[in-house]
């Protein structure tokens, strides 16, 4: 079992639509959760990041951890088509040094 | 402020042969990271230095791998003999130690061995 799953998609909506990702985890350890946001030949950019459970919100973009249930979401408001791309979730925890899992990602097009 | 800088972008190889990679961190980011990403998937973590201590090379195949980071700031890392499984992108990316783990990634070289 991985210890970062995430749904690869693909996940189709049309512009305005509300978007939801998510991704489950295992180990309890995790303390960290990002969102990470990367287009075609391009590296990953940093969305979110959040320590603990709750939510946090950034223009249309809102992240939710819920630690008790080892889940994390990613929610899209009002979707455009420059929305479109793929969207990792990463997971860290700190010994030391931090130690971050990725998701494999969920590719995301956003049709005008 | 710049970003992270790699290069080159594009590298085609024939499987045997030697390739490097070069990255420059965002000024003043201590801890850098080199992870391999296969299509499909989110990136691994290969190496991982804080200033030019290699303090996480677990995941790093050392037969064939090898990193070093000179005087704290640029990094290479070299693949000796390259082969057909290697091909990938591999990202670099520079976070400020001791503060977050807040990593800014490059744009990557993709490698394809032939």
């Amino acid at each position: 079992q991985k210890e970062v799953e995430q749904d690869p998609g693909p996940l189709s909506v049309p512009e305005g639509a509300i978007v939801s990702l998510n991704c489950t985890y295992s180990n309890s350890a995790f303390q960290y959760f990002m969102w990470y946001r990367q287009y075609s030949r391009k590296g990953p950019e940093l969305l979110m990041y959040t320590y603990s459970s709750g939510n946090k919100e950034d223009g249309r973009f809102t992240a939710q951890v819920d630690k008790s249930s080892k889940y994390i979401s990613l929610f899209i408001r009002d979707s455009q088509p420059s929305d479109s791309a793929t969207y990792l979730c990463a997971m860290s925890v700190y010994t030391g040094g931090f130690k971050t899992i990725f998701g494999a990602g969920t590719r995301l097009f956003v049709k005008a | 402020e710049a970003g992270v800088v790699q290069s080159p972008r594009y590298k085609i190889i024939e499987k045997k042969q030697p390739v490097a990679f070069w990255c420059n961190p965002i000024s003043g980011h201590n801890t850098l990271y080199w992870y391999r990403q296969n299509l499909g998937q989110g990136p691994e973590l290969l190496i991982r230095y804080e200033n030019e201590e290699a303090v996480d090379d677990s995941q790093l195949p050392k037969d064939r791998f090898s990193a070093e980071r000179l005087k704290g700031v640029d990094s290479t890392l070299k693949i000796q003999p390259a082969e057909l499984g290697d091909s990938a992108v591999y990202l670099c990316a520079s976070s400020l130690r001791g503060f977050s783990n807040e990593q800014y990634f490059g744009p990557g070289t993709r490698l394809t061995v032939t």
